[in-house]
């Protein structure tokens, strides 16, 4: 059965700093792989997805993924953490059960220190 | 725009009372989905649809039912059998491709 994990139930960084969020998927064939954000008391918003197409995959507000087969990885970066990044950031992956659904991690709470 | 509206944002439930959750979207998408949202636990399927008057549960359904009886709406509503509703609800919908647009959610508390 498909799965994701977060590694790193709280990661803090600096301002300025690079931003690093785990996520390793379990998959039986090849996945579509999602980053999702989510600020306090509001929905999710979608940083960016991988769907077989290029490995490293661009997003929104400066983040990029890059997808390893061989280490069925697919970890969140961002060059440099503004202060407005700090959310929770959920990994998920697609899988087809009957209808297509979402799996998501645990989710991972971004500080950033000034 | 389109998107997908949840109300009320906030809301309160005695014990033992049934209460629901609205969810409209305007996407003219196929699919509708109910997450639960518990710290730490990341987000728990409840219910989905493929679609109208079609519903299949999802892995924490118990204590909760819906109705699909139109595209646009898909309402949850939490049953007084669910022993622990308090958590933050969240509605979503796709089309035919993976990935979904979300609702802001209703958050749900037991007084």
């Amino acid at each position: 059965a498909q799965s994701v994990t977060q590694l790193g139930s709280h990661v803090s960084v600096s301002e300025g700093a690079l931003v690093l969020l785990r996520c390793n998927y379990s998959s039986s064939v090849p996945p579509y792989l999602f980053w999702y954000v989510q600020y306090p008391n509001q929905g999710l918003q979608l940083l960016l997805k991988y769907t077989s197409a290029a490995t490293l995959v661009k997003g929104i507000n400066g983040f990029e993924a890059e997808f390893k087969k061989s280490e069925t990885s697919f970890h969140l970066t961002k060059p440099s953490a503004h202060m407005s990044d700090a959310a929770e950031y959920f990994c998920a992956v697609s899988v087809f059960q009957g209808a297509q659904k979402l799996v998501f991690g645990q989710g991972t709470r971004l500080t950033i220190n000034p | 725009d389109g998107g997908i509206t949840q109300s009320p944002k906030y809301l309160f439930r005695k014990e033992g009372q049934n209460v629901t959750l609205s969810c409209e979207q305007n996407l003219n998408h196929d699919a509708m989905y109910w997450y639960r949202q518990d710290p730490g636990q990341g987000l728990r399927l409840i219910y989905y649809s493929q679609i109208v008057n079609d519903f299949q549960k999802g892995d924490i359904a118990e204590g909760y039912s819906v109705s699909r009886e139109k595209k646009e709406s898909f309402p949850l509503t939490v049953t007084s059998a669910q022993k622990n509703p308090t958590a933050f609800y969240l509605c979503a919908s796709s089309q035919q491709g993976p990935g979904y647009t979300f609702g802001s959610g209703t958050r749900l508390t037991v007084v």
